[in-house]
């Protein structure tokens, strides 16, 4: 089991661009989410799954687009990158959002 | 608002003694409560989940109590090491539907030899 996977692990993006972040897991969970982490604030919820076909959005949604074509697919998509979006990215998956998550190494993007 | 505070402090204690970890929350009502830990640069990784309905939960020299009165959880580590030293963070599901995983950001732990 590779457990759950993020491409790339280093973007840099200028102001407008936009890029896909890639997340995918082969633990035939139904739970996926997506975080940012900065410095002081720890982790947010930007969207969630609860299954193929199901997003919703969690604490900072803004500027960032979700789809889930597939059980272990879940990309995050940023329209039009700004610099408030400079962060360190986090995919997650569960069985359900009550069990313990599987965190991705992470994806550190630099919007200039 | 909701709020889940962590020690923003680093907590530093000698090799051998107990670390002691607070989570505090206000205006929640979760169900569980699940503590991580984070090592620089890497994604955080589950140690323990506790209920509402347990008081205490133990693995190994990690101890974890959820008093949903006060609306605090404590994590604890027995004996600690070096290798202990990381950050962190404690999570409780979030109100609406239990959907939602919310974090605290976390304490750093640094163990002295």
């Amino acid at each position: 089991n590779a457990g759950v996977t993020q491409t790339p692990k280093f973007q840099v993006l200028k102001t407008g661009q936009s890029m896909t972040l890639q997340c995918a897991q082969d633990m035939n969970h139904e739970y996926m989410s997506w975080y940012r982490q900065d410095p002081g604030m720890g982790l947010r919820l930007i969207h969630y799954s609860v299954g193929a076909g199901i997003t919703d959005q969690g604490e900072v949604p803004n500027g960032y687009n979700v789809s889930r074509s597939t059980t272990e697919d879940f990309p995050l998509r940023l329209l039009s990158a700004a610099p408030s979006q400079t962060s360190v990215y986090f995919c997650a998956s569960s069985r359900t959002v009550l069990w313990e998550q599987y965190f991705g190494p992470g994806t550190r993007l630099t919007v200039t | 608002s909701q709020k889940i505070e962590q020690n923003s402090e680093a907590l530093n204690i000698q090799e051998g003694k107990t670390a002691t970890l607070t989570c505090n929350y206000t205006n929640y009502s979760p169900a569980y409560l699940q503590w991580y830990r984070q090592d620089p640069g890497r994604g955080p990784v589950f140690l323990l989940l506790i209920r509402e309905n347990e008081k205490e939960k133990r693995k190994e020299r990690l101890k974890v109590t959820f008093d949903t009165t006060l609306k605090q959880s404590l994590f604890h580590i027995t004996a600690s090491q070096p290798a202990d030293s990381a950050t962190y963070l404690c999570a409780l599901d979030g109100s609406g539907g239990y959907n939602k995983l919310i974090f605290g950001a976390g304490t750093r732990l640094a163990v002295h030899p």
